[in-house]
């Protein structure tokens, strides 16, 4: 079935340094892919998303580019803040049956 | 417009009670679900419903009842609580549940603990 692998955590980074969160799946048909993100004591919520291959998603300095080729959808952004230090969650949506399958979640601490 | 609220925010139940997490929305969206949320899991399923009086089984409903007879609602219980239901529940809605764009909202969450 689908499935979707994202890179363990926790990942600690500087402020302003460069970040990577790989998510790759497993899929049939045309998912879409997304990326959502928890803050401490809250509940997900949407960061970006790519309903098609080479689509790139793009929010608050994050982006993440729909790779059919390579079934990935890696989670970037150029220079992190404090503030984004949360939970990131990658996830497809099944064209088939339009479920949500998620990825076990990224933990990113970002230190000043 | 408050979105997706659940309650409570924490729950703590002995083995073997019986509860009922609230969930409600105001966006007049279709799709409503339940998911739990486990350390290094991700997000599981639990039910789902994509319209008043229509629901339907997740990855993991054992254990779980909902029902859904209005579009605002959908509560789900637990009718005999074990530890391993011990998770952060979080209820999620969005527009339509035939769409692969859509976005889901999600509530707070709620905390549960069985002793």
């Amino acid at each position: 079935g689908d499935s979707v692998t994202q890179m363990e955590g926790p990942v600690t980074l500087s402020e302003e340094a460069f970040l990577t969160i790989n998510c790759t799946y497993t899929a049939t048909g045309y998912p879409s892919l997304f990326w959502y993100v928890q803050y401490p004591g809250e509940g997900l919520q949407l960061l970006l998303k790519a309903t098609k291959a080479d689509d790139k998603g793009s929010n608050k300095g994050f982006e993440a580019t729909y790779r059919k080729e390579t079934t990935s959808f890696h989670l970037e952004k150029g220079s992190v803040q404090v503030s984004d230090s949360a939970v990131y969650f990658c996830a497809l949506m099944s064209d088939s049956n339009y479920q949500l399958i998620w990825g076990a979640g990224t933990k990113l601490i970002i230190k000043p | 417009n408050a979105g997706v609220t659940q309650t409570p925010k924490f729950q703590v139940l002995k083995t073997g009670q019986s509860m009922t997490l609230q969930c409600a929305q105001d966006m007049n969206h279709e799709y409503m679900s339940w998911y739990r949320q486990d350390p290094g899991m991700g997000l599981r399923l639990i039910h789902y419903s994509v319209g008043a009086g229509i629901t339907d089984q997740g990855e993991v409903p054992n254990g779980y009842n909902v029902s859904r007879s209005t579009t605002e609602d959908f509560p789900l219980r637990l009718l005999s609580a074990a530890p391993s239901q011990t998770s952060v529940y979080f209820c999620a809605s969005s527009q339509t549940g035939t769409e692969v764009y859509n976005e889901q909202f999600f509530g707070p969450g709620t905390r549960l603990t069985v002793l």
